[in-house]
């Protein structure tokens, strides 16, 4: 069954470092996400990618964040001066882009620890 | 953010028990909504997706929708160890890619026991 894959598992940062968060979606796919899971908390939109730009972003997707789709299979998340409160789960998910149909397919996750 | 809420538990009930899980929400303009299934540090994983108001069924799990109530239960019949996980309903609106944009409950720790 396809898969959204995303590295790493797990990064360990200092605040102020940048990181990148990869992601390759499903190949058919159109649609692009990033979500996060702060500890204990729901799970929350952080921006929508479609047709190589951003299609929407949440109030937390501020200047600090970027996205990108730099060849025809990865998608990234940047975040480029990292905050203490960056520590959360991010998950990127993907969809085709089939008329009504919204289901996402989520990738396990990349967990950010920033000390 | 109060637009969708869900009692996280815990749920502990034993193998074989009938589980109800409920989730509220205020948007109506919300049409679409799924549960989702998340084992501990994994990405979410779709079990139920259903357009507007009515009933779905697949196998041991029926999600219903009643949207004059704002109100969506998932109940799982006869349920088994490996239902242990957290389940999280989710549901958006529009279209394009705002279709893809979820909102989510906290989730329920749910736990069946042998």
């Amino acid at each position: 069954e396809p898969e959204v894959t995303q590295t790493p598992s797990h990064q360990v940062t200092q605040m102020g470092q940048e990181v990148i968060l990869r992601c390759v979606p499903i190949s058919n796919h159109l649609y692009f996400y990033w979500y996060r899971q702060i500890l204990g908390q729901k799970v929350e939109f952080l921006v929508s990618f479609y047709n190589n730009e951003i299609s929407e972003k949440s109030e937390i997707f501020d200047d600090q964040f970027s996205v990108e789709r730099p060849d025809g299979s990865n998608f990234t998340l940047k975040i480029r001066s990292t905050k203490l409160e960056d520590s959360a789960m991010y998950f990127c998910a993907s969809r085709t882009g089939s008329s009504g149909a919204n289901v996402l397919t989520f990738g396990a996750g990349s967990r950010l620890t920033v000390l | 953010q109060k637009e969708v809420e869900q009692d996280p538990g815990p749920l502990s009930v034993p193998e074989g028990a009938i589980v109800s899980l409920n989730c509220t929400y205020s948007n109506s303009a919300f049409q679409y909504f799924m549960w989702y299934r998340q084992y501990s540090r994994k990405g979410p994983e779709l079990l139920m997706y259903t357009y507007s108001s009515g009933n779905k069924e697949d196998g041991r799990f029926t999600a219903q929708v009643d949207k004059s109530s704002k109100y969506i239960s998932l109940f799982i019949r006869d349920s088994q160890p490996s239902d242990s996980a957290t389940y999280l309903c989710a549901m958006s609106a529009g279209k394009g890619s705002t279709l893809g944009r979820l909102y989510f409950g906290r989730g329920t720790q749910l736990t069946v026991w042998p």
